[in-house]
C-alpha cells in the first residue's frame, strides 16, 4: 500500500545536483513526505521531510509542488558516496491515536557516476 | 549522542527454531519500531511499541512479536522459523510522544534461516 511512485533507477555524474522525483498524488493534508537513503544491506539514513513549504538541511532539499502531489529531492553536489537507493515516503497514520507507520515504495536507485 | 544499535548483526537460525533480536533506541527515544527487509517484498512494517505498548502493529503472522522495557529498549521474537523470515530486520527509534515524531534507523540484523 505504498502511496508513492519513483522511477527505479537514475544516474548522475559527481559533482552535479541529483535531482530526484517522486509523485504522491494520493496524499492528505496532514501526511508529511519522508526521505530516507538506504547504502547497501546498512540501515536506511534520514535525509529530510516536509508537508508543503520547501526544506532544507545539511544533506539535501526538499521541493514540494503547490498541490502536494509531487516532490523533488535535491542533492546538490552528488558524491560517489551519495550512491544508494532513495526511499520517498508517505508517513500513514494508521491508528485513532496517530500513531506513524513509514511505508516503503521500491525506491529509485541512484548511482553517481565518477 | 549515540545511534540505534542493535544485536546480534548476523545470525543464522535452522527451520523450527526461535530467534529473539535485539534494539536499544537512541537515549531519549521511546518509541521503537521494527521492520523486515526482504528482496522480495521490500521495506515493511512489523510493530511499533511506545512506552512499553504495542501502539501499531503490520500484518504479520503471531510468529512474529515483540516487547518494549522500561528502559526503552525492545525485542522482537520470531517463533518456528520457517525459510521465508530470513531477512534483514531493522529496528527504528523516535522520541515518539505523537507518534508523529522521525524515525531513526539501526544498521539492522541479518537473519538467515536454514
Amino acid at each position: 500500500d505504498a502511496k508513492t511512485t519513483q522511477p527505479p533507477s537514475m544516474d548522475c555524474a559527481e559533482g552535479r545536483a541529483a535531482n530526484l522525483p517522486c509523485n504522491h498524488s494520493t496524499i492528505s493534508g496532514n501526511e508529511y513526505v519522508y526521505w530516507y537513503r538506504q547504502i547497501h544491506s546498512q540501515g536506511p539514513q534520514y535525509i529530510i521531510h516536509g508537508l508543503k513549504n520547501n526544506e532544507t538541511n545539511e544533506m539535501a532539499s526538499l521541493i514540494i509542488t503547490e498541490d502536494r502531489k509531487s516532490s523533488t529531492l535535491i542533492l546538490p553536489h552528488a558524491t560517489l558516496r551519495d550512491t544508494a537507493v532513495y526511499y520517498c515516503i508517505v508517513r500513514v497514520e494508521s491508528t485513532p491515536q496517530g500513531a506513524q507507520k513509514l511505508v516503503f515504495g521500491q525506491g529509485t536507485r541512484l548511482t553517481i557516476n565518477p | 549522542k549515540a545511534g540505534v544499535t542493535q544485536t546480534p548483526r548476523y545470525l543464522i537460525k535452522t527451520r523450527g527454531q526461535q530467534v529473539t533480536l535485539s534494539c536499544s533506541p537512541i537515549s531519549g527515544h521511546r518509541s521503537v519500531s521494527w521492520y523486515q527487509q526482504t528482496p522480495g517484498q521490500g521495506l515493511q512494517f512489523l510493530f511499533e511499541y511506545f512506552s512499553e505498548t504495542q501502539r501499531n502493529k503490520g500484518n504479520f503472522p503471531g510468529r512474529f512479536s515483540g516487547r518494549q522495557f522500561s528502559n526503552s529498549r525492545s525485542e522482537m521474537n520470531v517463533s518456528t522459523l520457517e525459510l521465508g523470515d530470513s531477512a534483514l530486520y531493522l529496528c527504528a527509534s523516535s522520541w515518539g510522544p505523537t507518534g508523529r515524531e522521525t524515525q531513526y534507523f539501526g544498521p539492522g540484523t541479518r537473519l538467515l534461516v536454514l
